[in-house]
């Protein structure tokens, strides 16, 4: 059975200093590997995926993961926040058949509350 | 492209009651999947639709059930709600089934509140 800890509940930062969010998972099989953005009385937003490939992934807004295989982490990175950043981040995972084929189960983490001070 | 759409946003209920959510995924997205979303419980998996088949169900009682139409469309159905049914229910679309992208795209949720 897969399981995804994200070991920080909470992140208090202040703007402009950098931040990471863990997120450690367990699974017997190969997975798809997601973080997922959600703002108060929102839906959640797609941050970024690792498929396959490189083990960095980048988004658009600045945020980076790095996928490690050996330590089963996806640990989030933004090297400078802005207060626009305060959110809840959720870490999840997807199996994947040996085709490749990822079926329609997203496991999450319980969250982690960034909240970024001026 | 329209992104996936919830209906309704809110909605209070009795203890007793039954609800039926509705979601209609991205055009194109043939994978509908729904989540209960708590403070105490987090994110749960509840079931999802391809094709109009159940193929993945979480670990919920019998009386939460859904279904997808041809459209892609899905509704969710929960009967006899009990207070703690009270939670945002998510509906997420994705393409699967093959090379591509992977990822699910989440609608902004329906609010239900038990009371």
């Amino acid at each position: 059975a897969q399981s995804v800890t994200q070991l920080d509940s909470q992140v208090p930062v202040f703007e402009e200093a950098p931040v990471e969010l863990r997120c450690n998972y367990s699974s017997s099989v190969s997975v798809y590997l997601f973080w997922y953005v959600q703002y108060p009385n929102q839906g959640l937003q797609l941050l970024l995926k690792y498929l396959s490939g490189s083990t960095l992934v980048e988004s658009i807004n600045g945020f980076e993961a790095e996928f490690n295989k050996s330590q089963t982490s996806f640990h989030l990175r933004k090297p400078s926040v802005h207060i626009s950043d305060t959110a809840e981040y959720f870490c999840a995972v997807s199996d994947v058949n040996a085709g490749g084929t990822s079926y329609g189960k997203l496991t999450f983490g319980q969250g982690t509350i960034l909240t970024v001070h001026p | 492209k329209a992104g996936v759409t919830q209906t309704p946003r809110y909605l209070i209920k009795t203890r007793g009651q039954q609800v039926t959510l509705s979601c209609s995924p991205i055009s194109g997205h043939r994978s509908v999947s729904w989540y209960q979303q708590t403070p105490g419980q987090g994110l749960q998996f509840l079931f999802e639709y391809f094709s109009e088949t159940q193929r993945n169900k979480g670990n919920f009682p019998g009386r939460f059930s859904g279904r997808q139409f041809s459209n892609s469309r899905s509704e969710m159905n929960v009967s006899t709600l009990e207070l703690g049914d009270s939670a945002l229910y998510l509906c997420a679309s994705s393409l699967l089934g093959g090379p591509g992208r992977k990822e699910a795209f989440f609608g902004q949720g329906t609010r239900l509140t038990v009371v």
